[in-house]
């Protein structure tokens, strides 16, 4: 079985771009959550998507934005970036929303760099 | 609201030698406690989890946790480490308050050496 796959694994991009990031599941999990990861702030929770649904946001300025889709596969965009945007973007997947199962299964990550 | 404190940056331990990674927590209601380990360029991986029952958690590559209500504690133990044990762990809580989301610790960073 596949695991969680994040697409692409490395961005370069310069201040004020704007930057799509893919997240595939494994096979037949409905949910799918986000989180940014910082050396100083460790993982900041981002948001949580559920059956095409946005069910939990973070606190995170609305710059941040995803979707997903009908095949659970989910993306997150991030407009106007800044250098403090840098970060690893990680994806978790489970059978249903956080909450009623209790394992995270998690991506590799996209490493986000913002010069 | 929830939360999860790691007061370690990082442990230093002998091969062989039994580790401990600290972990306290603070929540409103029963506490939903995790352990999730992160190797170098890969995501994080399920160690164990308290829900309810036994203070002794045992999980995955050997570790277990012991959660102690009194102390507010939920630390990872391993009674002989390797080498290939050192990454960063990560303690989570389950905040029921905010959608069931996991929240996180700053990490630990655990070197294990020869």
């Amino acid at each position: 079985k596949a695991g969680v796959t994040q697409t692409p694994r490395y961005l370069i991009k310069t201040r004020g771009q704007q930057v799509t990031l893919s997240c595939s599941p494994i096979s037949g999990h409905r949910s799918v959550s986000w989180y940014q990861q910082t050396p100083g702030q460790g993982l900041q929770f981002l948001f949580e998507y559920f059956s095409e649904t946005q069910r939990n946001k973070g606190n995170f300025p609305g710059r941040f934005s995803g979707r997903q889709f009908s095949n659970s596969r989910s993306e997150m965009n991030v407009s106007t970036l800044e250098l403090g945007d840098s970060a690893l973007y990680l994806c978790a997947s489970s059978l249903v929303q956080q909450g009623l199962d209790e394992k995270l299964f998690f991506g590799s990550g996209t490493q986000l760099s913002v010069l | 609201a929830q939360s999860v404190a790691q007061p370690e940056d990082q442990v230093n331990v002998a091969e062989g030698n039994p580790l401990t990674v600290k972990c306290t927590y603070s929540v409103s209601g029963n506490p939903y406690l995790f352990w999730y380990v992160q190797y170098p360029n890969r995501g994080l991986q399920f160690l164990l989890k308290y829900i309810t029952g036994d203070n002794l958690v045992k999980g995955s590559y050997g570790f277990e946790a012991e959660f102690n209500k009194s102390q507010t504690s939920f630390h990872l133990k391993k009674p002989s480490a390797l080498v290939s044990d050192s990454a960063l762990y990560f303690c989570a809580v389950r905040d029921d308050n905010q959608g069931g989301k996991l929240i996180f610790g700053q990490g630990t960073e655990l070197s294990v050496k020869p």
